[in-house]
């Protein structure tokens, strides 16, 4: 069964950058199928996806974030990261990375997300 | 961006009770809708993907339908564990989450 385990600062400056890695475990994420995913909910809030990056790598990044977020996977190490810059007091939430997986064969719509880490809380504070 | 409003913000039932959620959409999904359940403290878990297939290990008392703007999400029986938050989310169009409904116990 895949796992996944988000892993970096808890604590971010404003006007720095967020940095998260997920480390996926019992799977690998070349897998075709499944995209690998960043999601976060402002606390008491609703979800809002941040973007996701295939199994071949290619990133798919939310418009109202994309001037900010930046996608990346190291299939060496399997795990994938975000990057958000620059944050201000407002990107205070809990992350979570997710997979999705595919439904269709095309990829392009449809499907969930079935595997989640457990989340982290990222505080935007001076 | 497509918008997801869920309604009712909150629904008050009793176990044992059936529970109707709905989630309508800004604009067609299709048949890309998918159903989460959130319990304080927990990333959410998958129930429902494309209106009407259910993950696996979820129970055959959680069903979905629907179509291209509305949507539902309907607990036959509600057992004590199914009084969580539950969400929607669309991925015909990007992917965007509904607000949310609280099932709490009345």
């Amino acid at each position: 069964q895949v796992q996944l385990q988000e892993s970096g600062p808890r604590l971010v400056r404003p006007s720095q950058t967020l940095s998260l890695t997920c480390t996926v475990s019992g799977g690998s994420i070349s897998s075709a199928g499944y995209f690998w995913t960043w999601i976060r909910q402002h606390p008491g809030k609703e979800l809002e996806w941040i973007g996701y990056i295939s199994y071949s790598g290619t990133p798919y990044i939310s418009p109202s974030l994309e001037s900010r977020v930046a996608l990346a996977s190291d299939t060496s190490q399997n795990r994938f990261s975000l990057q958000l810059s620059p944050v201000t007091a407002a990107d205070t939430a809990f992350y979570y990375c997710a997979r999705m997986f595919c439904s269709g064969s095309s990829c392009s719509r449809g499907g969930g997300f079935d595997s989640w880490g457990h989340g982290t809380l990222v505080t935007v504070s001076s | 961006e497509i918008v997801l409003t869920q309604s009712p913000a909150t629904l008050s039932l009793s176990p044992g009770e059936r529970a109707t959620l709905s989630c309508t959409a800004s604009e067609t999904v299709n048949s890309y809708l998918a159903w989460y359940q959130q319990k304080p403290g927990q990333a959410p878990r998958l129930l429902i993907y494309d209106t009407f297939k259910r993950a696996t290990g979820t129970p055959a008392r959680f069903s979905g339908s629907g179509s291209g703007t509305d949507f539902t999400l309907t607990i036959s029986t509600l057992e004590p564990e199914d009084f969580a938050v539950y969400y929607c989310q669309q991925r015909n169009s990007w992917v965007t989450f509904g607000g949310g409904t609280k099932v709490q116990i009345k």
